[in-house]
């Protein structure tokens, strides 16, 4: 079946680096990619997303490549700073007529100050 | 805009007691609509997702069900829970095939 590996579990940087997460993905047919990111018992919000036939997207600090070869997108984060500190999933939806989004098993982020 | 509720925010329920818990979306219609089920510390495990009124699918067997009275609405339902059933709820929805919008969550605790 469907499958998201993601990687790493948990990462810890200082503050102003960048952070990169990774996800693979099994199904060739996924055309959407969001990423969420999940603070301490709160709501998975949506903070960037990137469709199949774009190879890079860049929202300020945050910018998401994908690989449609090699079934990889990544997540990265620039200037990290205390706030970015949280869960992040990567996702992936099949192509038209598919409804489930298989999600990653997620990343712990942490910034230290 | 668009919102989606969900209550009861917290829940504390014995073994073996009946669960209830409804999703509402607003300003939006025939959306897709989902229930997650997240384990302390965990990942995101699809329950349950539907496409329209009274049309359910099933990921996960298990002693939950699932029903869409109204485009929507959508309502999470046990008979009997077990202690294996907490977690934090998440209903979501989503149009046309985009991202997925989730509501504030319940946290249940089956004691």
């Amino acid at each position: 079946g469907e499958n998201v590996e993601q990687h790493p579990s948990t990462l810890s940087v200082q503050e102003g680096d960048s952070a990169v997460i990774k996800c693979t993905y099994s199904d060739s047919a996924s055309n959407y990619f969001p990423w969420y990111k999940q603070e301490l018992g709160k709501r998975p919000q949506l903070i960037i997303d990137i469709r199949s036939n774009v190879g890079e997207k860049k929202d300020q600090r945050i910018a998401v490549t994908l690989n449609k070869t090699a079934k990889h997108f990544s997540l990265h984060i620039t200037e990290t700073q205390p706030e970015d500190s949280a869960v992040y999933f990567c996702a992936a939806k099949g192509a038209s007529g598919t409804y489930k989004y298989i999600f990653g098993t997620g990343t712990r982020l942490k910034v230290l100050a | 805009s668009q919102t989606i509720h969900q209550w009861p925010a917290t829940l504390v329920q014995p073994v073996g007691s009946p669960l209830s818990l409804e999703c509402t979306v607003e300003g939006t219609s025939n959306p897709n609509l989902y229930w997650y089920r997240q384990a302390a510390g965990r990942g995101l495990q699809l329950l349950f997702y539907s496409v329209g009124i009274g049309q359910i699918s099933s990921e996960v067997p298990q002693n939950l069900s699932a029903s869409r009275p109204q485009d929507r609405q959508f309502i999470l339902s046990s008979k009997k829970l077990l202690l294996s059933d907490s977690g934090f709820y998440l209903c979501a929805w989503s149009v046309l095939g985009s991202w997925q919008y989730f509501g504030p969550g319940t946290r249940l605790t089956v004691t």
